[in-house]
């Protein structure tokens, strides 16, 4: 059972656009929605997580919207640059049990 | 300070030998997880510890698959009798779970190969 979907699997932008990736989930006993970046030959690293008690987190160029209704949140990498090249994998976990649960990953590409 | 490390960083064996995956937490973590990625996917958990507790073993695919924590330090993953489906990288992470923080920092993985 796939808890956490994820899309698009691959996303090409070009440099100083508007990356943007979707994940949706099923349990609604989560309540800690993380994102990680990836990079090849790399273990996932932090980029930036939110709570449902808030519907949006910006940190920099990056924001995590979170819509509680829908089940759903999604990563927005304003001004994508080159550097943000990496694969990104969303994750969902909830306290008592910090286990995460990833999305299928994106594979995002900034193009000159 | 030093980060999560894991070693070997690559591992080939051959079909049906045992492996065993090691894994250094940073410092003071309690918490410490395994997860699989295999090719183009996304992570898999495994097995969680967190201190003194009874594991989380729920994620293990096999009985073949065991991982064992000593104290709050050094875990390994063994697999036994490996089959070439277990053929992936191996992620560690360790979290402190306090103050209400959930981040789990993640070492650089192994990458198995089952020829």
């Amino acid at each position: 059972q796939q808890q956490v979907k994820q899309s698009p699997q691959s996303l090409i932008v070009q440099k100083g656009g508007i990356s943007i990736i979707n994940c949706a989930y099923e349990n609604t006993a989560f309540d800690y929605f993380p994102w990680y970046q990836q990079f090849p030959g790399k273990g996932p690293a932090l980029l930036i997580a939110i709570r449902p008690d808030v519907s949006e987190k910006k940190e920099g160029r990056f924001t995590i919207s979170f819509n509680k209704s829908a089940k759903q949140f999604s990563l927005h990498i304003m001004d994508s640059q080159p550097g943000d090249s990496a694969t990104y994998f969303c994750a969902a976990s909830f306290a008592g049990n910090e286990k995460l649960t990833f999305g299928t990953g994106t594979r995002l590409t900034i193009i000159p | 300070g030093a980060g999560v490390s894991q070693s070997p960083s690559n591992k080939v064996t051959e079909k049906g030998k045992d492996v065993e995956l090691r894994c250094d937490p940073i410092s003071g973590h309690t918490a410490l997880y395994w997860y699989r990625q295999r090719l183009g996917q996304g992570l898999e958990f495994l097995i969680y510890f967190q201190g003194n507790s009874a594991p989380d073993k729920s994620g293990l695919p096999s009985d073949r698959f065991s991982a064992e924590r000593t104290g709050e330090s050094v875990s390994t993953l063994t697999i036994q009798r490996t089959q070439q489906e277990d053929s992936a990288v191996y992620l560690c992470a360790s979290s402190t779970t306090s103050g209400g923080s959930y981040e789990q920092y993640f070492g650089p993985g192994t990458r198995l190969t089952v020829t």
